[in-house]
Formats: C-alpha cells, sequence, structure tokens
C-alpha cells in the first residue's frame, strides 16, 4: 500500500508554462518534505512545511501544505529546462523527529527549450 | 566534506550470491538509512539507525541484513540475491531522526542488476 501517491506521475512541458504536482495521503503528517532528484544522483531537499495552509516559496517554485495536513502541492512558474527531474513529496508523522520518512511515488518533470 | 558515500556504483550479480553495499557518512550524523527505488514506486525504506549499535525494520526489510558499528558506516548486506532485488539503492543520513529539522542527505546510489 502506498501511504503518498503523487500525481501526475509523468509530466512534458515547454519552456515557460506553469505547472502543478500533488501529493496525496490519508494519513496526517507532522510534517512533509519536497525533494528533487536528478539523473545518476541522489535526492536533495527543497523546502520542509510544517504547519497546515503554509506556503513557502523557493524563488519560481511554491510549495503548499493542505490545512489537514494530508496533502500538499508544488507549484513552479514559468518552467525553465533546468527544472527537469524527479521531484518527490515525503512525509513524517510524529511531532518532532521519527525514525521513518515515508516517500510519494514521484513526479518526473520533463521541461523542454 | 565528502557527505554520504556509497560503494560500488554498479554492480551485477547472479542469483544467490551475495554481497554487501557500503555506505560512509563523514558528517557525524546519528541517523542512517538505505533505500531502494524502483521505477513507479519512489523510494523504499528498507533498513535505517537511530546510532551506533541500533537498527530496526523499515518498509521492505526482507532479504537484507544491516548492521551499525561505527556512526560513520551502515552496511546493507544481500544475503541471497534474488532478480526482484534489481533496483537502485540509496544510503541517507540526517543529524537525528528525519522530522522537519532533520533533513535526509543522500549518498548518489548504487545501480544493482541481479541475474
Amino acid at each position: 500500500t502506498q501511504l503518498l501517491e503523487q500525481s501526475p506521475q509523468f509530466l512534458s512541458i515547454q519552456e515557460g508554462e506553469n505547472l502543478t504536482v500533488y501529493c496525496n495521503s490519508s494519513s496526517v503528517f507532522s510534517s512533509l518534505q519536497w525533494y528533487r532528484q536528478e539523473p545518476g544522483e541522489g535526492p536533495v531537499l527543497l523546502v520542509t512545511v510544517v504547519t497546515g495552509g503554509e506556503v513557502k516559496k523557493l524563488k519560481r517554485l511554491t510549495f503548499q501544505f493542505g490545512d489537514a495536513r494530508k496533502d500538499s502541492s508544488l507549484h513552479i512558474t514559468a518552467a525553465q529546462p533546468g527544472d527537469t527531474g524527479l521531484y518527490l513529496c515525503a512525509g513524517d508523522w510524529s511531532s518532532y523527529n521519527t525514525d521513518k520518512l515515508i516517500f510519494g511515488t514521484g513526479t518526473r518533470l520533463q521541461v523542454f527549450p | 566534506n565528502a557527505g554520504v558515500t556509497q560503494t560500488p556504483k554498479f554492480q551485477v550479480l547472479k542469483t544467490g550470491q551475495s554481497m554487501t553495499l557500503q555506505c560512509a557518512q563523514d558528517m557525524n550524523h546519528e541517523y542512517m538509512s538505505w533505500y531502494r527505488q524502483d521505477p513507479g514506486m519512489g523510494l523504499r525504506l528498507i533498513h535505517y539507525s537511530v546510532g551506533a549499535g541500533i537498527t530496526d525494520q523499515g518498509e521492505v526489510p526482507n532479504g537484507y541484513n544491516v548492521s551499525r558499528s561505527t556512526t560513520e558506516d551502515f552496511p546493507l548486506r544481500l544475503l541471497s540475491a534474488a532478480p526482484s532485488q534489481t533496483s537502485v539503492y540509496f544510503c541517507a543520513s540526517s543529524f537525528q531522526g528525519v522530522g522537519y529539522n532533520s533533513p535526509l542527505h543522500f549518498g548518489n546510489g548504487t545501480r544493482l542488476t541481479v541475474t
């Protein structure tokens, strides 16, 4: 059973377009992390959201945590070829540090020039 | 700092063979973990350790063993390789646990093929 579902699984867009990636679960998370992974490398942390309804911005990337802390979204404005990669959400359940971080199924993004 | 170092980068095994995937970190992190990555499945946790001498099972532990004799090293052992263990394996570490103030740092992975 996959606890964290991401959609879409694949996304191919032209440079300059906007896109949104979703991360959904039936479980409530204490925090949710977003990672980006490039070919041949390990995932790298982009952002962590903690509070229900929280919005964080990282240049052209906007991350939102759902009010009920069961879902999150990543919105990219004016996508660039450098945004190409695999985007992974990951959730934990504790109020502080827990032992297990569970990852979503991933969204593979391709941005064409 | 080198961060998290995994060796080897690539490995081909025959069914039934055993091997050890190495992972070392130089950040003095207490927490270390192993994930496998398969297409469409994201990353799945195999085993993890919250400190030297302590290990525990993740989501998919069958067929794998781990030990943590030092803070720096966390090897993953495949006892009798099976084709279902063909995957990319990632080692990751964090300062303490995996909560909001302790993100994971990943190695660059080991691509394993079992024939």
